[in-house]
């Protein structure tokens, strides 16, 4: 069972169309992350969200923390070609204070022009 | 150019057959960890070091041992591997929030 369930795992859309990708759990987290990973490279960090109800706005995508630490979405906006990837969300529950960090299985998005 | 890098990328090996793989960082992070990374289940944390000398377990630390003598490297070894040990592996490094994460490497045990 995984800490972090992400959803949808796949995603294939149309150039200009949004998005939501959900990550949840039942435990409550110290920070959640988002990250990017292209094919044959390692995840890259998009953002941090720290504080509960905390919205967080990189150009077209938009990160919302939930009120009670549990769970995060990653939405995105007039989705383009150059956003297909796989994303992760990540988090550290407070006890291990960002030394054990926890991964959702990821959603493949792919955005076709 | 502030990187992690994981020696080798690529690697075919055949069960009980020690190997060793390496993992550098130029930034001076205190912090490293390693994952693999399976279809369907995301990265899980195998190892992580806090320091020099201060090692511990993630998730998935069966099968595998590492050491850190030294700032700079982190070493993933698999003193006997095992096909169930076939996946893509991940070195990474923290400074504060953000981890940085090498290459890969892809690991195929026989």
């Amino acid at each position: 069972t995984q800490l972090l369930e992400q959803s949808p795992q796949f995603l294939s859309i149309q150039e200009g169309e949004n998005l939501t990708v959900y990550c949840n759990s039942s435990s409550v987290f110290s920070s959640l992350q988002w990250y990017r990973q292209e094919p044959g490279e390692g995840p890259v960090l998009l953002v941090t969200v720290v504080t509960g109800g905390e919205v967080k706005k990189l150009k077209r995508l938009t990160f919302q923390f939930g009120d009670a630490r549990k769970d995060s979405s990653l939405h995105i906006t007039a989705a383009q070609p150059g956003d297909t990837g796989l994303y992760l969300c990540a988090g550290s529950p407070p006890l291990y204070n960002f030394n054990k960090f926890y991964f959702g299985s990821g959603t493949k998005l792919n955005v076709k022009p | 150019e502030a990187q992690v890098t994981q020696n080798p990328r690529y690697l075919i090996t055949v069960t009980g057959k020690k190997l060793t793989v390496t993992c550098s960082q130029n930034m001076n992070h205190e912090y490293m960890s390693w994952y693999r990374q399976d279809p369907g289940l995301g990265l899980r944390q195998i190892y992580y070091s806090m320091n020099v000398e201060v090692t511990d377990k993630g998730d998935v630390p069966e099968g595998y041992k590492v050491s850190r003598k030294e700032k700079r490297n982190f070493p993933l070894i698999l003193e006997s591997p095992s096909p169930n040990q076939t996946s893509l592996y991940f070195c990474a490094s923290r400074l504060n929030n953000e981890q940085f994460f090498g290459p890969g490497t892809r690991l195929t045990v026989l």
